[in-house]
């Protein structure tokens, strides 16, 4: 079964600062992967994904993400964090097959500093 | 065009009674996905439907949780005779088809066992 791995419970950074949230993913095949962020008391919005293709993936918000076959990472980064950049974020991979779950990673807190 | 709607937002229930969870996916959607999140942790995948069709009831717990979605109205998540351990957030997502369509997700339903 395929696993995530977040292994940055808490990170804190200053605002303005570059960003790097770490994803480790087990799967046999080439999953597709996500990262969505949440933020208090609210839903998931979903940042980027990658299912193919050009291994730099661009999303919104200036976030971008990085495949990396050899290392089965997922790594999201961010050159300079906004003080609204504070929230949780969480890598997810999906599988492909009838089942269409997802599986997530237990979550990274952002916490940004003025 | 409306996003994923779940209600009630926050649920209050004592222990034996029963919670009804109810998700209207994105218009035009017609798949729906059932996510647990408890306290500190990342979503856990329950369910997934189709119109009329549970296809993928693999995360659900075997007792007391049932899901559907009919052919008119919303999905709705059932569970019954709570426990506290049920105290979680229920996050309900939706997809236009196939695994390479983002899930879109609702903003959740807080539900407090007593």
């Amino acid at each position: 079964a395929q696993s995530v791995t977040q292994p940055d419970i808490h990170i804190t950074v200053s605002e303005g600062a570059s960003l790097e949230l770490r994803c480790n993913y087990s799967y046999g095949a080439t999953p597709y992967l996500f990262w969505y962020v949440q933020s208090p008391g609210q839903g998931l919005q979903l940042l980027l994904k990658y299912f193919s293709g050009d291994t730099l993936v661009q999303g919104i918000k200036g976030f971008e993400a990085e495949f990396k076959r050899s290392q089965s990472s997922f790594n999201l980064r961010k050159p300079s964090v906004h003080w609204s950049d504070a929230a949780e974020y969480f890598c997810a991979v999906g599988i492909s097959g009838s089942a269409r779950q997802l599986t997530f990673g237990s979550g990274t807190q952002l916490t940004v500093l003025p | 065009n409306a996003g994923v709607m779940q209600n009630p937002r926050h649920l209050v229930r004592r222990r034996g009674q029963e919670a009804r969870l109810r998700c209207s996916p994105m218009k035009g959607h017609s798949h729906v996905y059932w996510y647990r999140q408890l306290p500190e942790e990342g979503l856990k995948f329950m369910v997934y439907l189709q119109k009329e069709n549970i296809i993928d009831e693999s995360g659900m717990p075997k007792e007391r949780f049932s899901a559907e979605f009919p052919k008119e109205g919303p999905s709705i998540l059932r569970i019954q005779q709570v426990v506290r351990g049920d105290s979680a957030a229920y996050f309900c997502a939706s997809s236009r088809s196939g695994l390479g369509d983002e899930q879109f997700f609702g903003p959740g339903t807080r539900l407090t066992v007593l």
